[in-house]
């Protein structure tokens, strides 16, 4: 069975610090996605990575795919309070079973 | 664009009632699915459909039935719910099964009592 795990589960800090959350597997996922999740709403896609050892950056949120394409990190430099929610990594199995497996998510508080 | 719409966006329901969730997009998607949200389990997936006339079983099927009769409408039933079927439902979208993004609904929240 294939597993996404997030680090840290909860993250709780003050506004203007940097952080760095974590998706592992041991599995090898085709592409994997990024999403942000805020109260009563449902996921925003924030990025899709395909490429081992791939960077994109979306203003100050700096994402990496890993070479061997088995896990992933989200920084955000600066934080600001606007940044606080429910961020889930998705991996995708491109092979038999095409199906998208989520974590369980990091739950970032920002505070002003 | 309204991307993609879900009604009702909450709902309570009595042991053993029926009701039908509904998920509407306008974006020419092929691909539609539908999720539960439960704390501590994350998103599981419990129906999809790959084309318009099909759908298929995800992980937690069992109390749920789906339809896609139209390709931009994705119905999700209960025929007797159950509170085990207490959640928070979430339908998305994707324009092909390649895994490059999931456009989401604002979800339903469902009670059953």
């Amino acid at each position: 069975t294939q597993l996404l795990e997030q680090s840290p589960q909860f993250l709780s800090i003050q506004e203007g610090e940097n952080l760095t959350v974590y998706c592992n597997s041991s599995s090898v996922f085709s592409s994997l996605q990024w999403y942000r999740q805020e109260p009563g709403e449902g996921p925003v896609l924030l990025v899709t990575v395909v490429t081992g050892g791939e960077v994109k950056k979306l203003k100050r949120l700096t994402f990496q795919f890993g070479d061997a394409r088995k896990d992933s990190s989200l920084h955000i430099t600066a934080a600001q309070p606007g940044d606080t929610g429910l961020y889930l990594c998705a991996g995708f199995n491109a092979g038999n079973n095409r199906k998208l497996i989520w974590g369980l998510g990091t739950s970032l508080a920002v505070n002003p | 664009n309204a991307g993609v719409t879900q009604t009702p966006k909450f709902r309570v329901l009595k042991t053993g009632q029926s009701m039908t969730l509904l998920c509407a997009q306008d974006m020419n998607h092929e691909y539609m699915y539908w999720y539960r949200q439960d704390p501590g389990m994350g998103l599981r997936l419990i129906h999809y459909s790959v084309g318009e006339g099909t759908t298929a079983k995800g992980e937690v099927p069992d109390g749920y039935n789906v339809s896609r009769l139209k390709k931009q409408n994705f119905l999700l039933g209960l025929e007797s719910a159950a509170p085990s079927q207490t959640s928070v439902y979430f339908c998305a979208s994707s324009y092909h099964g390649q895994g490059l993004g999931y456009t989401f609904g604002s979800g339903t929240r469902l009670t059953v009592v």
